[in-house]
Parts: structure tokens; sequence; C-alpha cells
């Protein structure tokens, strides 16, 4: 495989449930990104791994939270969503040197919480 | 905290003709990315541009980029019903904190109509 791969694309889970979406970049990156992409927001970073840094947004619940065991491996792992929580969740990654590269992306999960 | 504003949202033209998407971003950047989504699908990296004055050119789109006026623009040529597809454009700030988390802009959704 090639590029950045998420699994599942789709998933349907209730509010009590716990799921990860996973993602996994062949890509030799050192920089892995959530992204949220719902129908009225513009694309929302969500977290940041840079160089073994985490960096996150703020505004996002403690429901949701990310793992990454090493450079090419990120996971979300999510907890009592809610519905508003159903979205596209991208995964991306970027080379992180002198510059920084454009990110790519992955497939997508289309989470829907009922 | 960087800001990024593309207008228009939509834009229906007909096919054959010309039109330009704006991308405005609030503070210094250094680097300027457009991105293609298909509906149901992930992002598309088309241009990465790097420098006041870049220039870049693929097929029916050109993107450039004035730093000094904090603005980008997408132009296209002649277009056909396959260019339909949303356009994002993306800043990097300048380096320094965050200087690798890329800003979107809303998107404009673009319709080629016959």
């Amino acid at each position: 495989e090639t590029g950045v791969t998420q699994t599942p694309r789709h998933l349907v889970m209730g509010m009590t449930n716990k799921k990860s979406l996973k993602c996994e970049q062949h890509l030799g990156h050192n920089a892995m990104y959530w992204y949220k992409q719902s129908a009225k927001k513009p694309l929302e970073l969500m977290f940041v791994y840079s160089l073994e840094e985490r960096v996150e947004n703020n505004s996002v619940p403690s429901r949701f939270s990310p793992e990454c065991p090493n450079s090419s491996h990120l996971f979300l792992h999510l907890h009592t969503l809610q519905p508003e929580d159903s979205a596209l969740y991208l995964c991306a990654s970027s080379q992180v040197s002198m510059g920084v590269t454009e990110a790519f992306f992955g497939q997508g999960t289309r989470l829907t919480v009922v | 905290e960087l800001k990024v504003e593309q207008n228009p949202l939509f834009l229906s033209m007909q096919e054959g003709k010309n039109y330009t998407i704006y991308c405005n971003y609030s503070t210094t950047s250094d680097r300027l990315y457009w991105y293609r989504q298909d509906p149901g699908k992930s992002l598309e990296s088309l241009f990465v541009l790097l420098s006041n004055g870049a220039v870049k050119q693929e097929g029916r789109l050109m993107a450039s980029l004035d730093t000094k006026a904090r603005l980008s623009t997408l132009h296209i040529t002649a277009a056909v019903h396959d260019l339909s597809a949303t356009y994002f454009c993306a800043a990097l700030p300048s380096a320094g904190a965050g200087s690798y988390q890329l800003t979107f802009g809303k998107g404009t959704k673009l319709s080629v109509i016959p």
C-alpha cells in the first residue's frame, strides 16, 4: 500500500460505544494529523503529532483521544460520543524538516453517531 | 492566529468559461496550498506555492501567490464538467509555533454546467 490509509471507511456507533479509528502512512513522514470535516464547519484541525510532540486544538472535547505509537501510525479513540460528532474524520501526514511539505490525506472515516 | 478566507463559497459556471477563486489569509504565511475534494472523497493536493510571485499551472488550473497582498488565486480556464469539485486553499504560518499546522479555508464548491 502507498500513501495514507484509514480504517474503517465507515463507522456507525451508539453514544455509549467505544471505538477507534486507525491511520497508517507509508510516506516516511514525521508528522501526522487528525482533521474533522462536517457539513457546517470548515476543516478543523484536531490533533497534530510532529517530531514526537503532540499539539491539540483546545476546543476538541475529551471524548476524542489520540494515540501515536510511532511515526507511521495514528489512532483516534472515541468514547461516549454525541450525534454532533458525526462527520468525516481525515488523517493526514507531512514531512517537517527545514520546511513543510504539503499534507497528504487519507480517504477518511465517515462516522455516524446514533 | 492565522485565518484563511475563500470566495466565492459556491460557484456555478458554464463549460468553456473562465473564472477565479480567491484566497485571502490574515497573517504572514510561508506556504499556500490548494486542494481538490470530490464528493465523498478525500483531499487531493493540487498546488504548493512557496514564494511571492509563484505561479503554477496544471491543465486548466493555474494558481498564483502574492505574499504582500496575502492573496492566492486559482484561475480556471475554459471550464469542463470534470472540474466540478470543492476546492480548498490552506496556509501555513511563518516559522514559529504551529508553523506546521495547516489552516484551511471553507472551500469553494464549483459546479460546471453544460
